[in-house]
């Protein structure tokens, strides 16, 4: 019930293409859903994220999708470019002792073809 | 602004040496810190959380320890390492009840 599944576990893209990663939770606990950017080498960044309360958030080129019936988000990268290639985390989390707890999807490896 | 330190960045220890990572934080007070795990080509495994000094909640129990002496300073020590302990370790904090963290560059350690 913790689990936050992500898919898939790697991707290619060609540059100007959209870049979609799903991911799917099971505890309707969590109440905010961040993805996460990591380059080779560097620890993850924030991305983007989105609270439960409403469908979709867009930043630049950046979107999520939720779905919260389902128990669904996704990440839409468009016009996809070679910088945009790194490793995207998703992940869920929820109120806990003194701050918040967070699960992290297994990760999507995005490599963005020239 | 904030901004969060940890070293080294990389590290080779032998197997059965001590080891000492740290991590510290500026430009905030009371931070949450949080030490994750990454073994090569795959998620973030949380391994210890601090919410204030001396506070030390432990997710996985295994060879590591963790410790908080002051406000905005968290280390991760082993007194004999493995190899399994070999992964890339990142440090994290964020601000109290906020959501989100900021990470640290993290340490490549490879135990041999």
């Amino acid at each position: 019930q913790q689990q936050v599944k992500q898919s898939p576990q790697s991707l290619i893209v060609q540059k100007g293409g959209i870049s979609i990663i799903n991911c799917a939770y099971e505890n309707t606990a969590f109440d905010y859903f961040p993805w996460y950017q990591q380059f080779p080498g560097k620890g993850p960044a924030l991305l983007i994220a989105i609270r439960p309360d409403v469908s979709e958030k867009k930043e630049g080129r950046f979107t999520i999708s939720f779905n919260k019936s389902a128990k669904q988000f996704s990440l839409h990268i468009m016009d996809s470019q070679p910088g945009d290639s790194a490793t995207y985390f998703c992940a869920a989390s929820t109120p806990d002792t003194g701050g918040f707890k967070t699960i992290f999807g297994a990760g999507t490896r995005l490599f963005v073809k020239a | 602004s904030q901004t969060i330190h940890q070293w080294p960045a990389t590290l080779v220890q032998p197997v059965g040496s001590p080891l000492s990572l740290e991590c510290t934080v500026e430009g905030t007070s009371n931070p949450n810190l949080y030490w994750y795990r990454q073994a090569a080509g795959r998620g973030l495994q949380l391994l210890f959380y601090s919410v204030g000094i001396g506070q030390i909640s432990s997710e996985v129990p295994q060879n590591l320890s963790a410790s908080r002496p002051q406000d905005r300073q968290f280390i991760l020590s082993s007194k004999k390492l493995l190899l399994s302990d070999s992964g890339f370790y990142l440090c994290a904090w964020a601000p109290g009840v906020v959501y989100g963290y900021t990470f640290g560059s993290g340490t490549r350690l490879t135990v041999v």
